[in-house]
């Protein structure tokens, strides 16, 4: 147990809709990524939270949109989903400046979109 | 921009034996760090060992060591003693001091081991 949570596990839905994906990092970690692992991308890195501000963006679509809050849980909103979106998402959360800041992940949600 | 290669695409070992699993990455920078992870089929990513680009030594955690050859730009992980669960897929990534947080990962390694 890497101590990150995420909820839902699972989620299953239309096209279209909208969906929120929760993460709660380890206990003193200020950091919190999201990472979309999909068979065709691979694992691919969308967005990073520091604190409560933006830090990094990668490959995040215009349509997904994140947040940290001030207990730091993060939450990752997909809106306008698309066949294509069904994926696995991973939260990862890491203590900044550390030596190695590694990224300890969550256990994923798995998104499907029919 | 930062690249990571893993050219095996699956791997078979047989049970106590042990087995290298291959990664080369290409970064311009100095600063680096290289994980390994191993995901099994139960689909979560399990943090393995770290190797930092100024560490003069290999590094190791238990039966995971990492062979690292920094002129090669290579960074395999030996698994030692194969075990029926280290079936699942390995993933090598780099993380970039001083410049974007994220990972960036290979493609994976699916490793079988057999009884």
């Amino acid at each position: 147990d890497s101590g990150v949570t995420q909820t839902p596990k699972h989620l299953i839905t239309a096209t279209g809709q909208r969906v929120t994906l929760r993460c709660s990092p380890r206990s003193g970690d200020l950091s919190v990524y999201w990472y979309q692992q999909s068979l065709d991308q691979g694992l691919q890195f969308l967005i990073q939270y520091y604190n409560g501000e933006e830090r990094a963006k990668g490959n995040i679509l215009e349509r997904f949109s994140a947040q940290q809050f001030p207990d730091l849980h993060s939450e990752l909103n997909l809106s306008s989903l698309e066949l294509g979106d069904s994926a696995l998402y991973f939260c990862a959360s890491s203590v900044e400046l550390s030596r190695t800041d590694t990224q300890y992940f969550g256990p994923g949600t798995r998104l499907t979109v029919l | 921009a930062q690249k990571i290669t893993q050219t095996q695409p699956g791997m078979f070992v047989q049970e106590k034996e042990a087995v290298t699993l291959d990664c080369t990455y290409d970064t311009s920078d100095p600063s680096y760090g290289l994980f390994w992870y191993k995901q099994p089929s139960s689909g979560e990513m399990i943090f393995l060992i770290y190797q930092g680009s100024y560490d003069q030594q290999n590094a190791t955690e238990g039966r995971y060591s990492l062979n690292f050859q920094k002129a090669r730009k290579s960074a395999n992980l030996v698994i030692s003693a194969s075990q029926l669960g280290d079936s699942a897929m390995y993933f090598c990534a780099m993380r970039v001091r001083g410049g974007s947080e994220k990972l960036v990962f290979g493609k994976g390694t699916k490793l079988t081991v057999n009884p």
